[in-house]
C-alpha cells in the first residue's frame, strides 16, 4: 500500500492563481480530510469527507472548494490564491473516526506570492 | 479561539530524562484524545490516544495522564532519546468528527 499520497511536494503560486491540490489514498478509506499547518497555530482543518458525494465544512474553508466522487482521491482547489494560503497542506484518511487513528500524507508546502 | 492549549511551546530534555507536555481543552464534547509525532518534513503520525472514560493509558515508553474533570490530558515520555527529537501535537475530537490540534511542542533530547 502506498498509504495517503500527496502531489505536488511544492509549489509557488501568484496571487490570483488557481490551483489543486491532490490527495489519494489506496486504504479503501472512508473518511478523508484536509489540513493546513501554520508556524506557531498547529493544524487546522479545512474540509473533511465522510465517504464519496460527501462533503463538509471544517474549522478553516473559506477559498478552498472540494469534492469527492471516488473512495480513493479528495482534491483541495485555490480559487484564487491569497498570499494568507501559504501554508504546508496535508490530507488525512482513515477508516472509521470513531476507532481508528487518522493516516497523514507527506503535505504539500504552497507559497503564494 | 484555541480549542486545545498546548505547552510548552519547546522542551529541551537530557537524554534518559522525563518529557512532559500539557494541552487543555473547555470543549465537554471531545471524546478522543490522540497525540501525534511530526519528524520535519514529514506528516503527522499517530503515537498514542485516549478515550475520556480512563485516566491513564501507557504504550512503551509513552504515556498519556488524563484529567476529565479538569479537562486537561498530558503526553510523558520516559527514558527520553534523542530520536525521540521531534515536534508533538495534542488533538482533540468533537462528536462532529472534526479534530482540533494543539500549537505543537518541539522537543529536543540533548545526547
Amino acid at each position: 500500500n502506498a498509504g495517503v499520497t500527496q502531489t505536488p511536494k511544492f509549489q509557488v503560486l501568484k496571487t490570483g492563481q488557481s490551483m489543486t491540490l491532490q490527495c489519494a489514498q489506496d486504504m479503501n478509506h472512508e473518511y478523508m480530510s484536509w489540513y493546513r499547518q501554520d508556524p506557531g497555530m498547529g493544524l487546522r482543518l479545512i474540509h473533511y469527507s465522510v465517504g464519496a458525494g460527501i462533503t463538509d465544512q471544517g474549522e478553516v474553508p473559506n477559498g478552498y472548494n472540494v469534492s469527492r466522487s471516488t473512495t480513493e482521491d479528495f482534491p483541495l482547489r485555490l480559487l484564487s490564491a491569497a498570499p494568507s494560503q501559504t501554508s504546508v497542506y496535508f490530507c488525512a484518511s482513515t477508516w472509521d473516526l470513531s476507532t481508528d487513528t487518522q493516516y497523514f500524507g507527506p503535505g504539500t508546502r504552497l507559497t503564494v506570492l | 479561539q484555541q480549542q486545545v492549549k498546548q505547552s510548552p511551546q519547546s522542551l529541551i530534555v537530557q537524554k534518559g530524562g522525563i518529557s512532559i507536555i500539557n494541552c487543555a481543552y473547555e470543549n465537554t464534547a471531545f471524546d478522543y484524545f490522540p497525540w501525534y509525532q511530526q519528524f520535519p518534513g514529514k506528516g503527522p503520525a499517530l503515537l498514542i490516544a485516549i478515550r475520556p472514560d480512563v485516566s491513564e493509558k501507557k504504550e512503551g515508553r509513552f504515556t498519556i495522564s488524563f484529567n476529565k474533570s479538569a479537562k486537561q490530558f498530558s503526553l510523558h515520555i520516559m527514558d527520553s532519546q534523542p530520536g525521540d527529537s521531534a515536534t508533538y501535537f495534542c488533538a482533540a475530537r468533537n462528536t462532529g468528527n472534526q479534530f482540533y490540534f494543539g500549537t505543537g511542542t518541539s522537543l529536543t533530547v540533548i545526547p
